[in-house]
């Protein structure tokens, strides 16, 4: 495609419940990361991967998040044993090239909405 | 950490307006500033970005400063638009993970 794809736009999760979300960069775009957005508040870093490689986890808030890219290619945000406080936008967002810093953009996904009841 | 501040949080102009939106970040060691733009239900789209070497960028009616050493950037936009309307982000890349602000929600009324 011709963006970055995130499905499924919307999830409802009873708490407790383990969820999926996935995530299709830019075709060859190396770069990959997953953000969370609370409501009223700006993305916040979770996790970066480069190629196949994670090589930074520190935003993600718990155990509970999972991340992962096998292929290089899709990447899949896993969280286990939802809370009302992951309630939130998750966004993907993928860019050309492995150098960072960089002063490449950075192109965004719609987001899937997450909703734990 | 790096903490970035944007003000107003929202604004309302009516159409034809001039209007500044205000960002400021703790950290003046940055590798360059963006503002993204984004709309509900929508992804962010990168409207400007702005080298840590660059004082400025413009792209149409938009206008983005930056002032690195007093920890500021600017963004303006002319002759504003019903169009305009959406909540505009500031974000500072000071390595490879961006900081965002927590944005500001524009209304442009006709």
């Amino acid at each position: 495609g011709a963006g970055v794809s995130q499905s499924p736009r919307y999830k409802v999760a009873k708490r407790g419940q383990d969820v999926a979300l996935r995530c299709d960069p830019i075709s060859g775009h190396v770069s990959l990361f997953w953000y969370q957005q609370a409501l009223g508040q700006g993305p916040e870093f979770l996790t970066y991967f480069q190629n196949e490689a994670q090589l930074d986890k520190s935003g993600l808030p718990s155990d509970r998040f999972f991340a992962e890219r096998p292929e290089g290619s899709v990447s899949t945000l896993k969280i286990q044993r939802t809370q009302q406080e992951d309630s939130a936008v998750y966004l993907c967002a993928s860019s050309p090239s492995s150098s960072r810093p960089t002063n490449e953009k950075l192109f965004f996904g719609s987001g899937t909405q997450l909703s734990v009841l | 950490k790096q903490e970035v501040t944007q003000i107003p949080a929202a604004l309302s102009v009516p159409e034809g307006e001039n209007l500044v939106l205000n960002c400021s970040f703790t950290d003046s060691a940055i590798y360059n500033l963006q503002w993204f733009r984004q709309d509900p239900g929508k992804g962010l789209t990168s409207l400007l970005l702005i080298q840590s070497s660059q004082r400025e960028q413009t792209s149409g009616r938009l206008n983005a400063s930056l002032d690195k050493s007093s920890g500021r950037s600017t963004l303006y936009i002319a002759a504003s638009q019903p169009g305009d309307s959406a909540t505009y982000l500031c974000a500072v890349n000071s390595g490879y993970a961006l900081n965002f602000g927590k944005g500001t929600s524009l209304l442009v009324t006709p």
